[in-house]
């Protein structure tokens, strides 16, 4: 199984501030990747795939980038209601993997 | 509009069978290069990828979870299954069901979710 080590698995941070969402695969998996946020009590929500490209309707201060094994997630500008936990997957293989999460707090 | 619900018993016993239900509108699992999804998540934990299921009825399982899962569709009713076996307390979770995009590997679409716990 491809292993998605996410970090840091907390981060608290202030209004308007940039936060960036690491995730390293165990091998290569060339952009099958997508982040996900997930409110409290709600279910996960698409935000990117293949790495960079942003779903529909998502702000765009979220953007994505990697390659190979690193990817990250980057927020511009935090706004309040971007409050949530935050999670990779890789799609390049079966079984599909998730990293553990990062839960952004407001500072 | 696409949605997904999850239906399931909510508690059963250790060494049970889970019945879990997706019933979906908006689209159809006879659409070509649609797949359906279980995904499951322990409270307060990660997610955990569990099988799939594509129109032209190729299914694909989590091997962490051996031989317990059976996943299975009714086209006409707009509905997918999964059924796990010989359950366990660590099989408490909330189990979603999700909607890859059109030809598209990640989970484009979710449902709400529903809570199965697993209690002696």
């Amino acid at each position: 199984d491809i292993q998605m080590t996410q970090s840091p698995a907390s981060l608290s941070a202030s209004l308007g501030e940039t936060v960036t969402i690491e995730c390293r695969a165990s091998e290569d998996i060339y952009n099958g990747l997508a982040w996900y946020q997930q409110k409290p009590g709600k279910s996960p929500q698409l935000l990117i795939y293949n790495a960079n490209s942003l779903h529909t309707g998502v702000p765009s201060r979220f953007s994505g980038s990697g390659s190979g094994t690193q990817y990250s997630l980057k927020i511009n500008s935090l706004q309040s209601e971007d409050v949530a936990s935050y999670f990779c997957q890789q799609y390049y293989d079966y079984p599909y993997t998730f990293g553990a999460g990062t839960k952004l707090e407001l500072k | 509009q696409v949605t997904l619900k999850e239906s399931g018993p909510g508690i059963l016993q250790p060494s049970q069978t889970l019945s879990l239900t997706c019933s979906f509108s908006g689209f159809s699992l006879s659409t070509s290069g649609i797949c359906v999804s279980w995904i499951r998540q322990p409270s307060g934990k990660g997610l955990e990828w569990l099988a799939t299921i594509c129109w032209e009825d190729s299914k694909g399982y989590n091997p962490s979870l051996k031989n317990r899962l059976t996943i299975s569709k009714d086209t006409s009713n707009n509905q997918a299954f999964l059924k796990i076996t010989s359950v366990d307390t660590a099989d408490t979770a909330i189990y979603y069901c999700a909607r890859r995009g059109l030809w598209a590997l990640w989970f484009a679409y979710w449902g709400q979710g529903t809570l199965v716990t697993v209690s002696s």
